[in-house]
């Protein structure tokens, strides 16, 4: 069955301090992977999309990893402010099938001062 | 270049009742995808578009359906409108497909009462 599975559900941390993000998918065959930031109330934005070739990617204090052989993938936030709070999420599109997109449920972080 | 645009941004219907939500994409893109998001479900893919055609479809009963015009504008409606149909309806829009980077619409809040 294909599954997205994002941890950890939610997270809250100290400004100025790094965490990461973590996305499992049993998707096959896969195609790429995508990290989005989705504020609260407004619609997602895409971070990065990775695809079977690529191990990391990073976009300026967003970097994410991916693992093709165990199925993993990582979104690491560097030095966070206080606009990274939000919900991160990961999406898996397969190569094949009319519904090809899975979609994880996300881990909303919560940056304090 | 102005971002995806959604309209209405808020309605209320009610149950039986039906309703069409609009969708106009960056100009220049062909793709635009509708998703639907719900704090118990996340982010769900309802369908995506190329080109006037029906690329892929989401699990979603027939009562949803799209469509998208010979200007890449899209369209999609919802019949006999249930409760469980109350949700922030997402769209985006992209360049073509599969590897092309999203954008999102902020989105439709529909209440079903």
């Amino acid at each position: 069955k294909n599954q997205v599975e994002q941890s950890p559900q939610s997270l809250i941390i100290l400004e100025g301090k790094n965490c990461t993000l973590q996305c499992n998918y049993t998707v096959s065959p896969f195609s790429n992977l995508r990290w989005y930031k989705q504020d609260t109330g407004r619609g997602p934005v895409s971070l990065t999309i990775m695809t079977f070739s690529e191990n990391t990617k990073s976009n300026g204090r967003y970097t994410a990893t991916l693992d093709a052989d165990t199925k993993q993938s990582s979104l690491h936030i560097t030095a966070s402010q206080l606009s990274d709070s939000a919900s991160y999420i990961c999406v898996v599109r397969t190569q094949t099938g009319a519904n090809n997109l899975f979609f994880g449920t996300g881990t909303r972080l919560t940056v304090i001062p | 270049k102005a971002g995806v645009t959604q309209t209405p941004r808020y309605l209320i219907k009610t149950r039986g009742q039906q309703v069409t939500l609009s969708c106009s994409p960056i100009s220049g893109h062909r793709s635009v995808s509708w998703y639907q998001q719900t704090p118990g479900q996340g982010l769900q893919f309802l369908f995506e578009y190329f080109s006037e055609t029906q690329r892929n479809k989401g699990n979603f009963p027939g009562r949803f359906s799209g469509r998208q015009f010979s200007n890449s504008r899209s369209e999609m409606n919802v019949s006999t409108l249930e409760l469980g149909d109350s949700a922030l309806y997402l769209c985006a829009s992209s360049w073509g497909v599969a590897q092309e980077t999203q954008y999102f619409g902020p989105g439709t809040r529909l209440l079903v009462l």
